[in-house]
């Protein structure tokens, strides 16, 4: 059974500050992977998708990277901002999208 | 955005109670999913649709069930809710299947069994 695990579950920086946050899921035989961000009450946004022959794909300020051979993938956002601050998901699709918990990040002015 | 919408938004209802919540789409888009979403557990797949009339079970099935009349909606039974039922609903929809499979999700119904 596939299982996603999202480390640290809650992540505190200073903005402008660059970050990593990490993935891992223990089957590697997926589709792609997908990062989303959910504020508070809200849905899911979808940020990147990442098919499973791609290492890595950019949007803005993020760039998320896939290393389907050991099981992980990172979301970098750089220069991070106040606006920032979400729960942040990453979802990995074989038969089913199978979701991690997630990491609450908070960008402090 | 994705052209999903989910009514009601919220909803609070008695225990035994029937309950439906509708997900539209305006995307034309063939897969539909209705996932829960719980502290500790996370995003959970119910049910989901793969055409008209075409449904299957998810992971946490047991006490709902669904319809999908219309490409554009698809809608989650609970035929007598439970304080298990607590959640927030998420519907989501996809294109396609495996390879390409983005999934964009509604804005979520917050429903309440007293």
């Amino acid at each position: 059974k596939q299982e996603v695990t999202q480390i640290p579950a809650a992540l505190s920086v200073p903005e402008g500050e660059n970050l990593v946050l990490n993935c891992s899921f223990t089957d590697s035989a997926i589709y792609n992977l997908q990062w989303f961000r959910q504020d508070p009450g809200k849905g899911l946004t979808s940020l990147l998708l990442i098919q499973s022959s791609q290492r890595e794909q950019t949007s803005g300020r993020l760039n998320a990277s896939l290393d389907k051979s050991s099981g992980r993938s990172t979301l970098y956002i750089a220069a991070s901002q106040p606006g920032d601050s979400a729960t942040y998901l990453c979802a990995v699709r074989a038969q089913k999208l199978v979701f991690g918990q997630g990491t609450r990040l908070t960008i402090n002015p | 955005d994705a052209g999903i919408t989910q009514s009601p938004r919220h909803k609070v209802t008695e225990t035994g109670t029937p309950v439906t919540l509708r997900c539209h789409q305006t995307e034309n888009h063939r897969y539909m999913y209705w996932y829960r979403q719980d502290p500790g557990h996370g995003l959970r797949l119910i049910h989901y649709s793969y055409g008209v009339k075409d449904t299957d079970k998810g992971e946490v099935s047991d006490g709902y069930s669904v319809s999908r009349s219309k490409t554009e909606d698809f809608l989650l039974t609970l035929e007598s809710a439970t304080s298990s039922q607590t959640s927030v609903y998420f519907c989501a929809i996809s294109a396609r299947e495996g390879l390409n499979s983005e999934q964009f999700f509604g804005p979520g119904t917050r429903l309440t069994v007293l």
